[in-house]
């Protein structure tokens, strides 16, 4: 379809073992946005691309937490040595950077991870 | 951490009753945009406002921009029960190419 893909969208590995999630925006979309939402809770920014450099990583919770953007498209979260924590659902959205213009963020369904 | 404080957590309401809910904030932001979300699903952007004192309508949905630029709610009408999940705010310090911050999220449950 025309939204946002992510993959995997579900993904249990055990603790201290390193995952990458993959989010694929809509086409045509230079802003890219990586979100965290905790069971029951409201969602938690933790990076922002403009094409394929990171204005704002300010919400990355530690240093194992690292992302990616190529060729202005595709985006990669890795999580090394993950731990329980980390379990959660890692949601991504992008939309149209266009200065002075209205342009909403539209989100994937995001990627369940499950720490064992 | 969050900077929103959305209410009710939850509302258990009958089928074709109204629902409101709101959204307030310590800090001002320049946008203010409504999802929903379902289990296993992404949130989906109901409602988008861009200017302080902004009434807009989707559907059965009213939302407004407070004109402190602090504050925003959510009116729905005659609800039905697909409109069962849970509703965020959300806001944004520019209008685009900026993170946003969401609200803890209303669960709203619509009884046939």
């Amino acid at each position: 379809g025309a939204g946002v893909s992510q993959s995997p969208s579900n993904k249990v590995t055990e603790k201290g073992k390193d995952v990458e999630l993959r989010c694929d925006p809509i086409s045509g979309h230079t802003a890219l946005y990586w979100y965290r939402q905790s069971l029951g809770q409201g969602l938690e920014f933790l990076i922002y691309f403009q094409g394929n450099s990171a204005p704002d990583k300010s919400g990355l919770p530690s240093d194992r937490f690292s992302a990616e953007r190529t060729g202005g498209s595709v985006s990669t979260l890795t999580i090394q040595r993950t731990q329980q924590e980390d379990s959660a659902v890692y949601l991504c959205a992008s939309s149209v950077r266009a200065p002075n213009s209205n342009q909403p963020q539209h989100f994937g369904d995001g990627t369940r991870l499950s720490i064992l | 951490g969050q900077q929103l404080n959305q209410s009710p957590q939850s509302m258990f309401i009958q089928e074709g009753e109204d629902v409101s809910m709101n959204c307030t904030s310590s800090s001002i932001f320049n946008t203010w945009l409504w999802y929903k979300q379902e289990p296993g699903e992404g949130p989906v952007l109901l409602i988008a406002l861009y200017k302080a004192g902004e009434l807009t309508s989707n559907g059965r949905l009213t939302a407004q921009f407070g004109i402190t630029r602090k504050d925003s709610f959510l009116n729905i009408s005659a609800s039905i029960p697909s409109d069962v999940g849970i509703y965020f705010c959300a806001g944004q310090k520019e209008t685009s190419g900026s993170r946003l911050t969401f609200g803890e999220g209303t669960q709203l449950t619509v009884n046939p």
